[in-house]
């Protein structure tokens, strides 16, 4: 079975600071692996995806993505933190095998302060 | 703006009612997913549909169904409503079925049941 897990619930960071949100997985083989950010009232936008090749990944608003295979992680990162940034993030994991369901982890909740 | 529709935004019914959410995805996305999100559950995906055809089931009830017709747009179908019903479902669509594709999401429909 597949399974994400952010182990914050809450990230608070100032603005300007670099920011990190944890995330780990658990599937069966390779992963692809996503971030998306939810705002207040509002659907699940996309950030970036892992799919294959560099370990680290670039997407939208400066956020940027390492793939750890080792540490089965995938942690979402950005070097300089703005007040706009605050939002709900979710990691989310499938298998490139058999299952065909994205598996969301619970979602981080990040404020940044100014 | 994702490119996603999804209508009422807002719905407000009692219990043991039936209602229908309504999802038309992104123009030349073939494949549509429904998830639940609630404060208890996290985001939990019910069912996708490529095509017009049933590709993946998660955790959707019995009383829960779901079609998509030819012109892609989707309904899900909610029967038998109970208090715990009550969340905020969304749709979303990708280009294609394969798991390695971001999904784009809609807006969200907040259903309460009273």
């Amino acid at each position: 079975a597949q399974s994400v897990a952010q182990p914050e619930d809450q990230v608070n960071v100032a603005e300007g600071n670099p920011l990190t949100v944890k995330c780990t997985y658990s599937v069966s083989g390779n992963p692809y692996l996503f971030w998306y950010v939810q705002y207040p009232n509002r659907g699940l936008q996309f950030l970036l995806k892992y799919i294959t090749g560099d370990n680290l990944v670039k997407g939208s608003y400066g956020f940027e993505a390492e793939f750890n295979k080792s540490q089965t992680s995938f942690h979402l990162k950005k070097p300089s933190a703005l007040v706009s940034d605050s939002a709900l993030y979710f990691c989310a994991a499938i298998s490139t095998g058999s299952a065909r369901q994205l598996t969301f982890g619970s979602g981080t909740q990040l404020t940044v302060l100014p | 703006d994702s490119g996603v529709t999804q209508t009422p935004k807002h719905l407000i019914t009692a219990t043991g009612q039936r209602v229908t959410l309504r999802c038309s995805p992104r123009s030349g996305d073939l494949s549509v997913y429904w998830y639940q999100q609630s404060l208890d559950q996290g985001l939990q995906f019910l069912i996708q549909y490529y095509n017009g055809e049933e590709r993946a089931k998660g955790n959707i009830l019995e009383r829960f169904s779901a079609q998509q017709f030819p012109d892609l747009h989707s309904e899900l179908n909610l029967s038998s409503l109970e208090l715990g019903d009550s969340a905020l479902y969304f749709c979303a669509s990708s280009v294609s079925g394969e798991s390695r594709y971001e999904q784009y999401f809609g807006p969200g429909t907040r259903l309460t049941v009273t």
